[in-house]
């Protein structure tokens, strides 16, 4: 099947610095990447679709300024958390998607982002 | 606003037991209903089902939708504790391919 992979798969970070997530597909190429976010025992909330070459759709109450989305390529997508705060530590995936709309939509493994 | 809701949020059963997992739905323009199954990292895909009455099955894992009701059911028999895990569903609506995820069901298979 296919394969999404992320990095880092965790990462401490200070307040007021910025952490860059890289999600890629492995063997497919993904017109389309999510991000989600998942705070702990509860479920996956869509933060934005990134489609590639064009700017990300944010979902109502994400900050774009706060979690900038690049997709510049077929393969690779990238969340910054820029000034990060300790609230935004959480459990953060990515899915992506092959050309076809319809297409099986698959996770990477998730970094885990702790803000201190 | 989509909603999807399961039910129940948590449950406990002894190995070999058959649970039910439900999930609930409103939704503009629905498209497709997915199960998800996430252990400790990110979810792996079980079901996607886009028509009703039709059953998917896998091993001792199987799925049915029905879509006048707005609900899909998720069987999982003579369970084992590998079976323990969070199970997610998740709808599709119109022509965007975002998942909207319910609540989750978190299930816990004891000796």
């Amino acid at each position: 099947g296919a394969v999404v992979s992320q990095h880092p798969s965790w990462v401490i970070c200070k307040s007021g610095t910025s952490v860059k997530i890289e999600c890629r597909s492995l063997d497919f190429q993904a017109t389309t990447m999510f991000w989600y976010r998942q705070f702990p025992k509860q479920s996956l909330m869509l933060m934005a679709t990134s489609n590639e070459g064009s700017k990300a759709t944010y979902e109502q109450g994400v900050e774009k300024d706060k979690f900038l989305i690049n997709h510049a390529s077929l393969t690779l997508s990238t969340l910054t958390v820029t000034s990060a705060h300790p609230e935004d530590s959480s459990f953060y995936i990515c899915s992506a998607q092959a050309l076809s709309r319809d297409s099986e939509q698959y996770f990477g493994p998730g970094t885990r982002l702790t803000v201190t | 606003e989509d909603k999807v809701v399961q039910s129940p949020l948590s449950l406990v059963v002894h190995e070999g037991d058959t649970v039910t997992l439900n999930c609930s739905y409103e939704v503009t323009n629905f498209r497709s209903l997915l199960w998800y199954k996430q252990e400790k990292k990110a979810p792996t895909f079980l079901f996607m089902l886009t028509s009703s009455g039709i059953e998917k099955k896998s091993g001792r894992l199987s799925s049915i939708l029905d879509k006048k009701e707005l609900f899909s059911i998720l069987n999982i028999t003579a369970t084992q504790t590998g079976d323990s895990a969070v199970y997610l569903c998740a709808i599709t609506t119109g022509t965007a391919s975002k998942l909207t995820f319910g609540t989750g069901t978190r299930l816990q298979v004891t000796l």
